[in-house]
């Protein structure tokens, strides 16, 4: 079955500190993946997709960056972290175009 | 700047009554419409992805329809249940844009 696993659950870090979320998927192979941050008081926002390995494609300029290094592998990163990046991210796949079809479970991160 | 709009933003209901919910967005170039049901605790679970205009679907006691001319959705839900209480978000996309997601509606359900 197929199943995507997200991870911390839960993140307090300083600002100025380095990131880095981890999303991997199961069960499917050249999955289209994808970073969502949902800000407070706001909708779901899409931050990066990627349509195959080392292929990023970011939506929205700001502090953070994605990489694929595998093929069921995004990882979610920054080198030094604002307190605008608080917020809970999202990690989701599909398979082929057309939009999210399953979400991770969620990281909620919070900058002091 | 395209933009989803969803009503209302919470909603409270009893057990058993029917309601329903809005999602607009702009008319122009659509492709798809999709929506999402967000409980608590849980991550999003996709319901219906809808390309037609006119197009209506089903799952249990949702549904959902779809005009592209005027551009808006509606969600139904027929005689509400606790567990259906949850945030259900809207999302559109014109051909090769990434989706844009409204706010959301929060329905609550009580016994």
């Amino acid at each position: 079955s197929q199943t995507i696993h997200q991870w911390p659950a839960t993140l307090v870090q300083p600002v100025g500190s380095p990131l880095s979320l981890e999303c991997t998927v199961e069960g499917t192979s050249n999955p289209n993946l994808y970073w969502y941050r949902q800000a407070a008081g706001r909708g779901l926002q899409l931050l990066f997709y990627s349509v195959g390995i080392g292929q990023i494609s970011s939506e929205v300029p700001q502090n953070l960056s994605a990489s694929r290094p595998q093929d069921r592998q995004f990882i979610l990163s920054s080198k030094k972290l604002l307190l605008s990046d608080s917020g809970f991210y999202l990690c989701a796949w599909s398979e082929g175009s057309g939009g999210p079809k399953h979400f991770g479970d969620g990281t909620r991160l919070s900058i002091l | 700047i395209l933009n989803v709009e969803q009503s209302p933003q919470s909603l409270h209901v009893q057990e058993g009554d029917s309601t329903n919910f809005t999602c607009s967005f702009p008319s122009s170039n659509f492709y798809a419409l999709h929506w999402y049901r967000w409980e608590t605790a849980k991550s999003p679970e996709a319901l219906f992805v809808m390309t037609l205009n006119g197009d209506e679907k089903k799952k249990g006691r949702i549904s959902a329809t779809l005009n592209t001319k005027e551009g808006y959705s509606y969600l139904y839900i027929k005689g509400s249940q606790p567990e259906d209480s949850a945030t259900y978000l809207c999302a559109f996309h014109q051909a090769g844009t990434a989706l844009i997601f409204g706010k959301g509606t929060t329905l609550s359900v009580s016994s």
